[in-house]
């Protein structure tokens, strides 16, 4: 079945760069989603579609594609950025899938 | 202004039939390209894709729980439900529905709005 890899965690101060990847073999081919989810919360969509950002969420989330790693770049990162990242994507038949997700520490 | 819930049981037996419906407002399910989808998330695990129904009826399941189940839609209730068969302790976690946008009546495969979950505990 299509597996989707994030590093387990990534941890930073804040005003540092933090960049979340997510590896798959059919990244090149299918669009990647990037999801932040807060403790108790429900998850939310901060990147669609590799680079697209929905409205309200802030510029200093970005995302990029490369072959079959796709990256959530967090710019200047703050104490409310402090969550679980989720990469997602779907496969040629229609099934979704998601990563084992992406705990984000701020020192 | 999309919103979605959830509802059922939150508790369950082991070999019991799960059933929750997601009643959502703000968008119409028989709009080409939209679809609802369901997500599990075991208490400090991972989010896992179970099942989406789009517009047409056409039906996607996580092929690891396929044989498991089934999801309907009733376009005139705003509702769409999930049944599990067999439940079993590992499958304890918080459920959530969640909406799949169109993009020029084509199916986007994402999820845009969530709703907040419900959580299932399977125990005897």
């Amino acid at each position: 079945s299509y597996e989707l890899t994030q590093p387990p965690s990534v941890s930073m101060s804040p005003g540092q760069t933090a960049r979340i990847t997510c590896s798959g073999d059919a990244l090149p081919k299918q669009y990647a989603y990037w999801y932040q989810q807060k403790p108790g919360q429900a998850p939310v969509l901060v990147i669609y579609k590799d680079i697209k950002r929905p409205s309200g969420i802030p510029e200093r989330f970005s995302g990029s594609s490369s072959g079959t790693t796709v990256t959530l770049t967090i710019s200047g990162v703050q104490a409310e950025d402090e969550a679980d990242y989720y990469c997602q994507s779907a496969d040629s038949s229609g099934t979704y899938v998601f990563g084992a997700g992406t705990k984000v520490t701020v020192l | 202004q999309i919103t979605l819930k959830e509802s059922g049981p939150t508790l369950v037996k082991p070999t019991q039939t799960l059933t929750l419906t997601c009643t959502f407002s703000g968008f119409s399910l028989s709009t080409r390209g939209v679809g609802v989808g369901w997500i599990r998330q075991p208490p400090g695990k991972a989010l896992e894709w179970l099942a989406l129904i789009y517009w047409d009826d056409d039906k996607r399941y996580s092929p690891s729980l396929k044989s498991r189940l089934t999801i309907t839609k009733d376009t005139s209730k705003n509702q769409v439900v999930l049944t599990m068969t067999n439940m079993v302790p590992v499958d304890t976690a918080t459920y959530y529905c969640a909406h799949s946008p169109e993009d020029g009546g084509l199916t986007d495969y994402y999820f845009d709005l969530w709703g907040r979950g419900t959580l299932v505990t399977v125990s005897s």
